[in-house]
């Protein structure tokens, strides 16, 4: 079964750390770019950051550049996200994604279940 | 405020029509496919249309995409109870070169 299962989520201090992530299962998981999206409590969805396959070329939201840190361990079929100086508004459920530039014309056609992070004194 | 402008709810009647609305600008829906996710309450996003119009093997054919110019539309019939959700339009744009969603919609079958 194609999965993808985010672990990490938790309560930290403003100006915190914390590191999520993302196991891959079912699939080559080498193959595709990833993409980390969150969801603040009761609003929408926000793109977060992206990583290709090999993992040489990241790009990021605004909001999280110099902060946030993606990156992917292909022999470990494992998606990261390290998050630094933690803000109140990064409070979130984190979402992992697999972009499928094949079948779906880079549609995101998987989805974890999700982690939440509370930024919070 | 989002890149894309979505209704914040629509509702109907069960078995009847419903069509969703995504306004963008050049930059994104009028130069990138539009996908669109649906979102169970309490559940992760799903992939419901890609491409502007193509479903998704599995996805129920009750369910279409559209797209013209700058504007994208999600068109749901025969509407079920099993259909509330919130349901976000998503595309590429060129000028921020992020992915962006739409601020979602709130789908009520009364």
């Amino acid at each position: 079964e194609v999965q993808l299962v985010e672990s990490g989520g938790g309560l930290v201090q403003p100006g915190g750390s914390l590191r999520l992530s993302c196991a891959a299962s079912g699939f080559t998981f080498s193959s595709y770019w990833m993409h980390w999206v969150r969801q603040a409590p009761g609003k929408g969805l926000v793109w977060v950051s992206r990583i290709i396959s090999d993992g040489s070329s990241t790009s990021y939201a605004d909001s999280v550049k110099g902060r946030f840190i993606i990156s992917r361990d292909n022999a470990k079929n494992t998606l990261y996200l390290q998050m630094n100086s933690l803000r109140a508004e990064d409070t979130a459920v984190y979402y992992c994604a697999r972009e499928n530039s094949g079948t779906y014309y880079d549609a995101f056609d998987i989805w974890g279940q999700g982690t939440m992070v509370t930024v919070s004194s | 405020q989002s890149v894309l402008t979505q209704p914040p709810s629509v509702s109907e009647a069960p078995r009847q029509r419903v069509s969703i609305s995504c306004s963008g600008s050049s930059s994104n829906i009028g130069d990138n496919a539009v996908n669109w996710y649906q979102q169970l309450p309490g559940k992760a996003p799903k992939l419901l249309i890609y491409y502007d119009d193509q479903l998704p093997s599995g996805v129920s054919d009750r369910f279409a995409g559209s797209k013209s110019g700058t504007s994208a539309s999600l068109a749901i019939s025969g509407l079920q109870s099993e259909d509330e959700a919130d349901y976000y339009c998503a595309t590429w744009d060129d000028s921020l070169n992020v992915w962006v969603f739409g601020g979602g919609t709130k789908l009520t079958v009364l």
